[in-house]
């Protein structure tokens, strides 16, 4: 079955740095998400992708954010300056045809800010 | 804004027994998925629920969706060890392309021997 694949599965990165998340979407799908989920809690959004631009984001997603798809296969979230509370599993999603079926995730990169 | 309430957010119970996860929200959506979430890992999907009346079961897990009633529910039948973990449902919003989904707070469910 096809995967959405992420890497790293864990960085730790002293506050202030950039960090890079990484993320190969299911190949034909057109939809791409990155969601988080703070530690015990519940998950949220972040921001959705479509046809190579931000299509909606939340208010988590401010100008420390932003998201790449760099070439046909990687989709990427970058922090500029992380923060501690930027510590947190980090999920990407990806969906082709949302009439009909969902979302897939990947299995996450934990961030931890130092 | 959307809210997606769930209840009960701990949930104990004995292997065998019947229970029910609820699911409610805020706002008018027709389309609503219940995730599983084991300690540390991934959301893995269970159900897609895409219209009004929809049933949906796979073992012994089974959603239904009443968006009049802008409830969901996920009953467990004759529970076993294996289901226990955390159980998210999540309400999609948006038009198409520009979707999102809110989710529930979680239940987590421990099924004891």
């Amino acid at each position: 079955e096809p995967e959405v694949t992420q890497t790293p599965s864990h960085q730790v990165t002293q506050m202030g740095q950039e960090v890079i998340l990484r993320c190969v979407p299911i190949s034909n799908h057109l939809y791409f998400y990155w969601y988080r989920q703070i530690l015990g809690q519940k998950v949220e959004f972040l921001v959705s992708f479509y046809n190579n631009e931000i299509s909606e984001k939340s208010e988590i997603f401010d100008d420390q954010f932003s998201v790449e798809r760099p070439d046909g296969s990687n989709f990427t979230l970058k922090i500029r300056s992380t923060k501690l509370e930027d510590s947190a599993m980090y999920f990407c999603a990806s969906s082709e045809d949302l009439m009909n079926y969902g979302y897939t995730f990947g299995s996450g990169t934990r961030l931890t800010v130092v | 804004e959307l809210k997606v309430e769930q209840n009960p957010l701990f949930l104990s119970m004995q292997e065998g027994k019947n229970y029910t996860i609820y699911c409610n929200y805020s706002t008018t959506s027709d389309r609503l998925y219940w995730y599983r979430q084991d300690p540390g890992k991934s959301l893995e999907s269970l159900f897609v629920l895409l219209s009004n009346g929809a049933v949906k079961q796979e073992g012994r897990l089974m959603a239904s969706l009443d968006t009049k009633a802008r409830l969901s529910t996920l009953h467990i039948t004759a529970a076993v060890h294996d289901l226990s973990a955390t159980y998210f449902c999540a309400v999609d919003m948006g038009i198409q392309g520009a979707q999102k989904l809110v989710f529930g707070q979680g239940t987590r469910l421990t099924i004891n021997p």
